[in-house]
């Protein structure tokens, strides 16, 4: 498996405008977690979704913030309008939950909003 | 979610064991006590978790106190891709979330 795939890479946006970042996790999987990562704020977790629906958004910052996840293989993070302080590493992840211990995380999107 | 102390940094001599530690005085009786750790540039990966018993496996190994009230992350020979932050994570029975800490940086010296 080619594990958990995050795109793009690398993202730079002007502030207000949106952004999509696209996570697919690994068949099979049936949890999937979007976590932000700052200097400040260290790796917090955003929301996660089993099944593909979202069981705790609590660590959504604002409205500004929306997930989805369609489809099994596919989620999306959407920030609209993007601030500078948006700007971090988004990392997405997927495991098997309950028979498993184990998340599996991606290489991560570094989003900066200038 | 119940809280883990490590230390900022600690630093180590490749090809020696490193032993990392981790306090979790208000560990609950049906918390797991999880380790991941992130490479540079790289998002965390699991290294090993344990309830109570002591848990080896090719990675790592994990000491668990008698009380459960601290643990300690085992690396047996430190290399210089072992370079890392080791988050140690309190991960509670039938909870999906991982709340991640500061963790410890570790520096490996070759």
């Amino acid at each position: 498996d080619a594990g958990v795939i995050q795109s793009p890479r690398h993202e730079v946006t002007e502030m207000g405008q949106e952004v999509t970042l696209r996570c697919k996790p690994i068949s099979g999987h049936d949890y999937l977690f979007w976590y932000r990562q700052t200097m400040m704020r260290g790796l917090e977790l955003l929301i996660y979704f089993n099944n593909n629906v979202p069981i705790d958004d609590s660590g959504m910052p604002e409205d500004r913030f929306s997930a989805k996840m369609p489809n099994a293989s596919f989620s999306t993070l959407k920030i609209q309008p993007s601030e500078p302080r948006d700007s971090a590493v988004y990392f997405c992840a997927s495991s098997l939950g309950f028979s498993s211990y184990e998340q599996y995380f991606g290489p991560g999107t570094r989003l900066t909003v200038t | 979610d119940a809280k883990t102390t490590q230390p900022n940094s600690m630093e180590s001599n490749e090809e020696e064991p490193v032993h990392l530690p981790c306090n979790h005085s208000t560990i609950s009786g049906t918390d797991y006590i999880h380790w991941y750790r992130q490479l540079p540039s790289q998002g965390p990966e699991y290294v090993i978790h344990g309830l109570t018993s002591n848990v080896n496996n090719r990675m790592a190994s994990l000491a668990i106190a008698e009380d459960r009230k601290s643990s300690t992350l085992i690396l047996h020979r430190a290399t210089l891709r072992d370079a890392a932050v080791y988050y140690c994570i309190l991960r509670g029975g039938g909870s999906e979330k991982l709340v991640f800490g500061k963790g410890t940086k570790l520096t490996v010296n070759p």
